[in-house]
């Protein structure tokens, strides 16, 4: 049962571009959205995160929009550089479930 | 300050066979989680360590269970293994019983493969 949806699934940008990832939920009770960030051969890493009654949060190039009557957030990568190349996955928290993870994009930059 | 480890790293197993997965958490945390995650798949929670106390369980059968140690190292261990149960297993460990805000910070994972 996929709680937490996820686009695209996987994603191509030219150095210095825009990454644009989407996320959608039907749980209402869900409460708190991160965002990680996983290399191939580590576990994820956390990224940056949002509470539903923001509806922006940026941090360095990264940044979340969050639109909580649609029940959607994104992730913004501005300036994007090949080192971002990796799968990044939105997620998000009810308090019993634990963390519901989307499925995930595969994210590259070209040099 | 040492970070969350997992052994072994690749495991091999055949059909029916039971296994032992091991994760120290981060030093201070006292909580660890468990996670499968299918290959091309997000992470799927299977249940949360609190104070040797299991304190939360996802949506898996009772074959995968569960241990935390008095020093909150952990164990996840699985019966009588599927083909499906093949995958990364992930652990997570947080500095308290898991409040939404709390980091998770997540070892690197084991690799099962099931024949």
């Amino acid at each position: 049962q996929q709680q937490v949806k996820q686009s695209p699934q996987s994603l191509i940008v030219q150095k210095g571009g825009i990454s644009i990832i989407n996320c959608a939920y039907e749980n209402t009770a869900f409460d708190y959205f991160p965002w990680y960030q996983q290399f191939p051969g580590k576990g994820p890493a956390l990224l940056i995160a949002i509470r539903p009654d923001v509806s922006e949060k940026k941090e360095g190039r990264f940044t979340i929009s969050f639109n909580k009557s649609a029940k959607q957030f994104s992730l913004h990568i501005m300036d994007s550089q090949p080192g971002d190349s990796a799968t990044y996955f939105c997620a998000a928290w009810d308090y019993g479930q634990n963390f519901v993870f989307g499925p995930g994009t595969r994210l590259s930059v070209l040099p | 300050e040492t970070g969350v480890t997992q052994s072994p790293t690749h495991l091999i197993k055949t059909r029916g066979q039971q296994v032992t997965l091991r994760c120290s958490s981060q030093s201070g945390h006292n909580t660890v989680s468990w996670y499968q995650q299918a290959l091309g798949q997000g992470p799927q929670f299977i249940f949360q360590y609190y104070r040797e106390e299991e304190n939360g369980r996802g949506n898996f059968p009772p074959r995968f269970s569960g241990l935390q140690f008095p020093n909150y190292s952990s164990e996840l261990n699985v019966n009588a293994l599927e083909l499906d149960d093949s995958a990364l297993y992930l652990c997570a460990s947080t500095p308290s019983r898991t409040r939404s805000t709390d980091t998770q910070y997540f070892g690197p994972g084991t690799r099962l493969t099931v024949l």
